[in-house]
């Protein structure tokens, strides 16, 4: 098991230009969800999916899309990237779609810079 | 989701217990508290969870207080792979498993 992988591990923007972070699970996990991180701070979400064809909002989503492509994969883009977008971001993915108890798996990963 | 208040940082000898405070004044009767940590350079893992016992595992050991209003994350002997940002959560049923990440406290581990 691959766990959770991310692609790519590290990418450089302009002011402007658009990219897809790229996110798989193969632990047949229903929930998937997109963290960012900026430096010295907590994760914050940005979108999630609870179940396949779902997707809902967090608490960052401006300049973010999301795609649940189908059970395993969960892309983020941004459509036109910005300076303030620069952060670590992180995708996860949960056994249910709901509950209190269950474990997030977390992936390594996607350092942007946008200049 | 319960709000929780932890220490920026705590600092450790290697070998030595570390005991890892978290505040969850606000916390329901069914929320659970979960505890992930994240080395460097890496995404967060899962370490603990609990609701109101004392919970152990292999990695640590979770106490609950019985108002619930606090717990303690223990690391029963801290090693060098212990150095990470340590973060306490709240999860309700009905979160869709959002977790609301704080700041997190810091552990220096000391050889």
């Amino acid at each position: 098991n691959a766990g959770v992988t991310q692609t790519p591990k590290f990418q450089v923007l302009k002011t402007g230009q658009s990219m897809t972070l790229q996110c798989a699970q193969d632990m047949n996990h229903n929930s998937m969800y997109w963290y960012r991180q900026d430096p010295g701070m907590g994760l914050r979400l940005i979108y999630y999916s609870a179940s396949e064809g779902t997707t809902d909002k967090g608490e960052v989503p401006n300049g973010y899309n999301v795609s649940r492509l189908n059970k395993r994969e969960f892309s983020l883009r941004l459509e036109s990237a910005a300076p303030s977008q620069t952060s670590v971001y992180f995708c996860a993915s949960r056994r249910l779609s709901g509950g209190p108890t269950d474990t997030q798996y977390f992936g390594p990963g996607t350092r942007l810079t946008v200049l | 989701d319960a709000k929780t208040t932890q220490p920026n940082s705590m600092e450790s000898n290697e070998e030595e217990p570390v005991h890892l405070p978290c505040n969850h004044s606000t916390i329901s009767g069914t929320d659970y508290i979960h505890w992930y940590r994240q080395l460097p350079s890496q995404g967060p893992e899962y370490v603990i969870h609990g609701l109101t016992s004392n919970v152990n595992n292999r990695m640590a050991s979770l106490a609950i207080a019985e108002d619930r209003k606090s717990s303690t994350l223990i690391l029963h002997r801290a090693t060098l792979r212990d150095a990470a940002v340590y973060y306490c959560m709240g999860m309700t049923t009905d979160s869709w498993g959002k977790f609301q990440f704080g700041a997190g406290t810091q552990v220096v581990v000391t050889p």
